[in-house]
């Protein structure tokens, strides 16, 4: 079946840092990729996705690579705010079948001024 | 446009008692979705509704858990008798239309079972 792998939080990090989180699948086929956020008292929200191989998805800095020779799908921002700080979901949904996410464990990510 | 809300925000309730959980979709959106996180694990899920009807179920982890839609606007989830295992934060989203367009979540409940 389908499944993702999301690195372990919490990520601590200072203003403007770099972020990397990293994030694997396994699946049949060729699955569409999203990162979800959850901001504190929020719903989760579509970050981004990408919908096929080499596809480069990104949003509000945020950016994630599809790569199938790896099967990962890492989220990376250049400078990191204390408003991102959040918990990040990494997901993956088949095209052919419901269309229900199938979850990573969620990162939380806990920017310092 | 009001986003989907949930109510109660969190419960805390005794082993055994029961609980209802529920789900206002964004007003027009016919498929609506239940998911379950418990502590530090994946975000699983539990049902879809298309309108009224239950179009998978195949996630719901046994039959203490019941959802219904009447007239596929609001949805209720009710457990019942609640056990410890149920604890976790139960997330409510709804799409419009089909393919691949977006689901919307809620900011969840938060159950906690003692």
């Amino acid at each position: 079946g389908n499944s993702v792998t999301q690195m372990e939080g919490p990520v601590t990090l200072s203003e403007e840092a770099f972020l990397t989180i990293n994030c694997t699948y396994t699946a049949t086929g060729y699955p569409s990729l999203f990162w979800y956020v959850q901001y504190p008292g929020e719903g989760l929200q579509l970050l981004l996705k990408a919908t096929k191989a080499d596809d480069k998805g990104s949003n509000k800095g945020f950016e994630a690579t599809y790569r199938k020779e790896t099967t990962s799908f890492h989220l990376e921002k250049g400078s990191v705010q204390v408003s991102d700080s959040a918990v990040y979901f990494c997901a993956l949904s088949d095209p052919g079948g419901s269309y229900i996410p199938t979850f990573g464990r969620g990162t939380s990510l806990i920017v310092h001024p | 446009e009001a986003g989907v809300t949930q109510f109660p925000s969190h419960s805390v309730i005794e082993k055994g008692q029961t609980v209802t959980l529920r789900c206002d979709p964004i007003s027009g959106h016919d498929n609506l979705y239940w998911y379950r996180r418990v502590m530090g694990k994946e975000i699983k899920f539990l049902l879809h509704f298309v309108k009224e009807s239950k179009q998978d179920e195949s996630g719901m982890p046994n039959n203490r858990f019941l959802a219904e839609r009447t007239g596929g606007t609001y949805s209720t989830l009710k457990v019942q008798p609640a056990e410890l295992e149920d604890s976790g934060v139960y997330f409510c989203a709804s799409r419009h239309g089909t393919g691949l367009s977006e689901q919307y979540f809620g900011p969840g409940t938060r159950l906690t079972v003692t």
